[in-house]
């Protein structure tokens, strides 16, 4: 069974500060997703990431896959309230139309 | 914003009831997902379909059943409701593009309660 494991679970900082997200697998996946979720709402896609070693800007967000496409990273510089959220990545199995999520990582900035 | 509707946006019910819900899209996307989001879990798919009348399970799809008759329409039943599937269920559409990228665009999600 492939997982994707996201690290923090949790995470509270104050406006300003810079984080980064991890998501992890002993998989490899044929692309990988980020989404952003609000409370009360479906996940809204941010990125996709598809060629090992891939950077992605988004503003302030900074996506990366990794070069063996078995994991990703997502880096926020100078966080804002409105970053607030549940975060999910998701991975596309290769051969499939199916994707694995990652459990998520709940972000709070405090203003 | 992807053009996708679910019904209803919340249900109680009871235990050993049938439910069904639906998920409609204006996009014309191939594929269609189920999933259910639980704390600690994050998403986990139930069934997805490839296509009018072609479908397949998830990892969670024991006590589940779905029909997709329409290009537009994906239901998923709840043959006989049990407390363990209060969830909240998230509808999902992707059209395969370039290779590997199916990005996935979300419903607004069913809320379920099962007393």
């Amino acid at each position: 069974t492939q997982l994707l494991e996201q690290s923090p679970q949790f995470l509270s900082i104050q406006e300003g500060e810079n984080l980064t997200v991890y998501c992890n697998s002993s998989s490899v996946f044929s692309s990988l997703q980020w989404y952003r979720q609000e409370p009360g709402e479906g996940p809204v896609l941010l990125v996709t990431v598809v060629t090992g070693g891939e950077v992605k800007k988004l503003k302030r967000l900074t996506f990366q896959f990794g070069d063996a496409r078995k994991d990703s990273s997502l880096h926020i510089t100078a966080a804002q309230p409105g970053d607030t959220g549940l975060y999910l990545c998701a991975g596309a199995v290769p051969g499939t139309y199916k994707y694995i999520f990652g459990t998520g990582t709940r972000l709070k900035v405090l203003a | 914003d992807a053009g996708i509707t679910q019904s209803p946006r919340h249900k109680v019910t009871e235990t050993g009831t049938p439910v069904t819900l639906r998920c409609h899209q204006t996009e014309n996307h191939r594929y269609m997902y189920w999933y259910r989001q639980d704390p600690g879990h994050g998403l986990r798919l139930i069934h997805y379909s490839y296509g009018v009348k072609d479908t397949d399970k998830g990892e969670v799809s024991d006590g589940y059943s779905v029909s997709r008759s329409k290009t537009e329409d994906f239901l998923l039943t709840l043959e006989s409701a049990t407390s363990s599937q209060t969830s909240v269920y998230f509808c999902a559409i992707s059209e395969p593009g370039l290779a590997a990228s199916y990005e996935q665009y979300f419903g607004p999600g069913t809320r379920l309660t099962v007393t």
